[in-house]
C-alpha cells in the first residue's frame, strides 16, 4: 500500500520565520511529488517534482526532492499570516495521488 | 485564471438517497477525478476518468458510485444510495494533457452530509 507521512503535523511561528515541511513516502510507482496547499477547501497548487536534487523556487517558497531518501522538504522564508494552512504532500503516478495527512501552518502576526 | 467549479457547495441528504454531484472542469484539460476528504482524514482518491472512460478507481469507489460525463463540459459523480460513511467533502480535479495524475487542478469541493 502506497504511503506517504509528513511532519510535523501542526507547526505555530511567527510572522518573519523560516519554516521547513517534510514529505517521506513509500509507493509503488513513483512519477512525481507535488506539494498542495489548503486553506478553506480547495488545494491549490505549489509545486511538481519529478527529479531529485533540483530545487523548485517561487517567491518565498522552495522545495526539493531526494529520491534516494524518499522525501522532499518544503521551506517557507519569512513567514506571513496569509501563509497559515494546511500543506500537502502528495504522490502521484499516472491518474491517482495518495496524500499525506497534512502539515497544519499558523503564523502568528 | 480558468477554475474547476463544483455544485453544489452543500449537499444534504437522507440516508438511503441517491446523490449527483456536478463539476465543470476546466475547459482544455483530458483527465478528470474525484477525490474526498472525510473530516480529519486524508484527501483520497476515488476515481480517474479518460477518454469517456473509468482509468483507474480506488476500492471506495464500490458499485454505489458512478459517473458520467454527459456532455462536453460536465463531468458527475453519482452516489446510488448514500450511507453515513458517504460524508466528506467531495473534490473534482482536472488535469491537462501532458500531466497526466500528476499537476491536478482541484475544484473547491461539494460538502455532502448524509443524515
Amino acid at each position: 500500500e502506497d504511503k506517504v507521512v509528513q511532519s510535523p503535523l501542526s507547526l505555530v511561528v511567527h510572522e518573519g520565520d523560516t519554516v521547513t515541511l517534510n514529505c517521506s513516502y513509500e509507493v509503488t510507482n513513483f512519477r512525481s511529488l507535488l506539494w498542495y496547499k489548503q486553506e478553506k477547501k480547495a488545494p491549490t497548487f505549489l509545486f511538481m517534482l519529478t527529479s531529485s536534487g533540483i530545487e523548485k523556487k517561487s517567491g518565498r517558497l522552495s522545495s526539493i526532492l531526494d529520491k534516494k531518501e524518499l522525501s522532499s522538504i518544503l521551506n517557507i522564508t519569512a513567514t506571513q499570516t496569509g501563509d497559515s494552512a494546511i500543506y500537502l504532500c502528495a504522490v502521484g503516478s499516472y491518474g491517482k495521488l495518495t496524500f499525506g495527512q497534512g502539515t497544519i501552518l499558523t503564523v502568528h502576526p | 485564471e480558468p477554475e474547476v467549479t463544483q455544485t453544489p457547495s452543500h449537499q444534504v441528504t437522507q440516508m438511503g438517497q441517491e446523490v449527483i454531484l456536478r463539476c465543470v472542469p476546466i475547459s482544455n484539460h483530458l483527465y478528470f477525478y474525484w477525490y474526498r476528504q472525510i473530516l480529519g482524514q486524508k484527501v483520497e482518491f476515488l476515481v480517474s476518468f479518460y477518454n469517456n472512460e473509468i482509468s483507474e478507481k480506488s476500492e471506495i469507489f464500490d458499485d454505489q458510485f458512478s459517473v458520467e460525463r454527459p456532455d462536453g463540459s460536465n463531468f458527475t459523480l453519482k452516489i446510488r444510495s448514500t450511507k453515513l460513511e458517504d460524508s466528506a467533502m467531495y473534490f473534482c480535479a482536472s488535469s491537462p494533457q501532458g500531466a497526466r495524475g500528476e499537476k491536478l487542478f482541484f475544484g473547491s469541493g461539494t460538502q455532502l452530509s448524509v443524515l
